[in-house]
C-alpha cells in the first residue's frame, strides 16, 4: 500500500537559517505529490506540487525517484514560515482518486 | 475563488444524538469530496471519498453506518454522525476537488469540532 513518511514531528529552525522538511514515499508507479501547509488558525492550503516545478514562498522541492523523497527546503527561514506542513501522495483517476498525507511536521522559525 | 465552507464550525451534542455536518464548494462545482478526521497533534485520516450522485466509498475501519454520507449535489456534501459517543468528539474536515480537474489539488474547509457529551 502507498504510505507517506516524514519523519520529523517537530523541526526548530532560527530566522534566516536553511531549512528542509523531509518526506519520503512508498509507491512503484509514477506518484503525484504535493506539499500542503496549515497555517495557524487556518485552514489547510497547498503550497506546492512536484508537477509545477515552482517556487512558492521561497520553497521548493525537487521529486527523487531514486530516492523516493519529495524533501521540501527553503534557503532561508522566515518568522511567517511557521506551521504544519503535510507532504501528501496522490493516486487513482477520477472518482477513484485518493490523497494520502503524511503526518506532518510542525515548523517552528524562531527570531 | 474555490473556497469551502464547512458548518457547523462547532458543534457539542448529547451521546446518543445525530449530529450533521455540511461541507459546501462556494464558488466552484466539485464532484468529488473528501472527509477527513483530525485527532489533536495528528495527520489527517482519510475517512471517505463522497461522489456527486453515487455512494461514498469508505477507508477500511471506518464505519457507514455510523458516519453517513451524502453528496446530493456538485456544490454540497454532508457527513451525518449517527448515535455520536464521545469517542466521536474529533476535528473533521472536508476537501473538495473542482470538476474537470485531474489532479490533486483538494480545498479544504475550515474543519468542524464535534464534541459529545
Amino acid at each position: 500500500a502507498q504510505r507517506v513518511t516524514q519523519p520529523e514531528k517537530l523541526l526548530s529552525v532560527f530566522k534566516g537559517a536553511p531549512v528542509e522538511l523531509k518526506c519520503n514515499y512508498s509507491y512503484s508507479g509514477s506518484p503525484e505529490l504535493f506539499w500542503y501547509v496549515q497555517y495557524s488558525r487556518q485552514r489547510l492550503q497547498l503550497l506546492l506540487r512536484h508537477i509545477s516545478r515552482e517556487s512558492i514562498k521561497g520553497f521548493t522541492a525537487d521529486l527523487n525517484k531514486g530516492e523516493t523523497s519529495f524533501h521540501l527546503k527553503k534557503p532561508f527561514a522566515q518568522e511567517e514560515d511557521s506551521a504544519m506542513y503535510y507532504c501528501a501522495l496522490g493516486l487513482g483517476g477520477g472518482s477513484n482518486y485518493k490523497l494520502t498525507f503524511g503526518k506532518g511536521t510542525l515548523l517552528t522559525v524562531n527570531p | 475563488g474555490a473556497v469551502v465552507s464547512q458548518h457547523p464550525s462547532r458543534v457539542i451534542c448529547k451521546s446518543g444524538t445525530s449530529v450533521k455536518i455540511e461541507c459546501r464548494s462556494l464558488d466552484f462545482q466539485a464532484t468529488t469530496m473528501f472527509w477527513y478526521r483530525q485527532f489533536p497533534k495528528q495527520s489527517l485520516m482519510l475517512m471517505a471519498t463522497s461522489n456527486e450522485g453515487s455512494k461514498a466509498t469508505y477507508e477500511q475501519g471506518v464505519e457507514k453506518d455510523k458516519f453517513l454520507i451524502n453528496h446530493a449535489s456538485l456544490t454540497l456534501s454532508t457527513l451525518t454522525v449517527t448515535s455520536a459517543h464521545p469517542e466521536d468528539s474529533s476535528f473533521y474536515i472536508c476537501s473538495a476537488r473542482r470538476t474537470g480537474l485531474n489532479t490533486g489539488e483538494l480545498f479544504f474547509g475550515e474543519g468542524s469540532r464535534l464534541t459529545v457529551l
